[in-house]
C-alpha cells in the first residue's frame, strides 16, 4: 500500500511569511507524527496526534508553530511569520495507534528554506 | 536524563568489510523500545528494527545483526559483507515509555566500492 506522503517536497519561501505543510498518513493509521530535522541532526519531535486530537505537542518551539489533524487522517504543520532559523527538512510519520513502542513510518520530508 | 548516544559521526569502510554502529542510551524507565531506521541520500527515513527492554536476544536479518546488551544500555548494529547500497545515514532511536521517538544524532555510512 501507499506510504506516508508529504507536500510539498521542497518550499522557499522568505522571512516573515507564513507557510503550510500536508502529511497524508498511512490509510488506517491512528497515530500521525511531526518531527524536525536540521543539517547534521537527528530528527526532533514536535508533536503528535491520535485521531483528531492532539495528545502531545510539547515539542513546537513557539507559538508561531501550530498543527491539525481536523479529521483524523490528512495533517497540516502551519508556521506564522517564518524565521530563518525555521529552515529544516519537516517529517511526518504515522503508525497505527499512538502506543509506547509501536514502529513510526516516516515519509520522505518537505526541505523548508527560509530566505 | 534521557539520551541516545551515537559517537561515530562518521565511517567509511571498503565493500564487503563488516561494519558496526554504536549506539549507546540512558534511561530510568524499565520499559523501552529500540530502533534502527536508515535514511538513504533520498532522505526518507527506512525502518529496520524493533525491540523492546525485555528481549536481549540478539536478532539477524540477511546481512544485519543487532546486539542489545542492558547492562551496558547499547544497541549496536553490525552489516556484515557490506554493499555501495548499504550507504546511507543511520539512526539509533528510543521511546522513554511515550510515544515520542528520541533520536541519536546519527552516524554516516560510506562504502567504498
Amino acid at each position: 500500500g501507499a506510504g506516508v506522503s508529504q507536500t510539498p517536497s521542497n518550499k522557499v519561501t522568505e522571512k516573515g511569511k507564513y507557510v503550510e505543510l500536508r502529511c497524508d498518513p498511512i490509510s488506517g493509521h491512528t497515530a500521525l507524527y511531526w518531527y524536525r530535522q536540521s543539517l547534521g541532526q537527528g530528527p526532533e519531535f514536535l508533536i503528535y496526534f491520535q485521531g483528531t486530537g492532539a495528545a502531545d505537542d510539547s515539542g513546537l518551539p513557539n507559538d508561531r508553530f501550530f498543527a491539525v489533524r481536523p479529521e483524523g487522517s490528512v495533517s497540516t504543520l502551519k508556521i506564522q511569520r517564518t524565521e530563518r532559523g525555521d529552515s529544516a527538512v519537516y517529517l511526518c510519520a504515522s503508525s497505527p495507534a499512538a502506543v509506547s513502542g509501536e514502529t513510526q513510518y516516516f515519509g520522505p520530508g518537505t526541505r523548508l528554506l527560509v530566505l | 536524563a534521557q539520551k541516545v548516544t551515537q559517537a561515530q559521526t562518521e565511517i567509511s569502510v571498503v565493500e564487503k568489510e563488516d561494519v558496526t554502529l554504536d549506539c549507546v542510551y540512558e534511561t530510568r524507565d524499565t520499559t523501552y523500545y529500540l530502533f534502527w531506521y536508515k535514511q538513504p541520500p533520498s532522505g526518507e527515513l527506512v525502518f529496520l528494527i524493533r525491540r523492546n527492554s525485555f528481549d536481549e536476544q540478539n536478532e539477524i536479518s540477511g546481512r544485519y545483526s543487532w546486539n542489545f546488551q542492558k547492562s551496558t544500555s547499547s544497541f549496536n548494529f553490525t552489516i556484515t559483507a557490506s554493499q555501495v547500497v548499504d550507504s546511507a545515514v543511520y539512526f539509533c532511536a528510543l521511546t522513554f515509555g511515550n510515544e515520542k521517538l528520541t533520536f541519536g544524532t546519527g552516524t554516516r555510512l560510506t562504502i567504498i566500492p
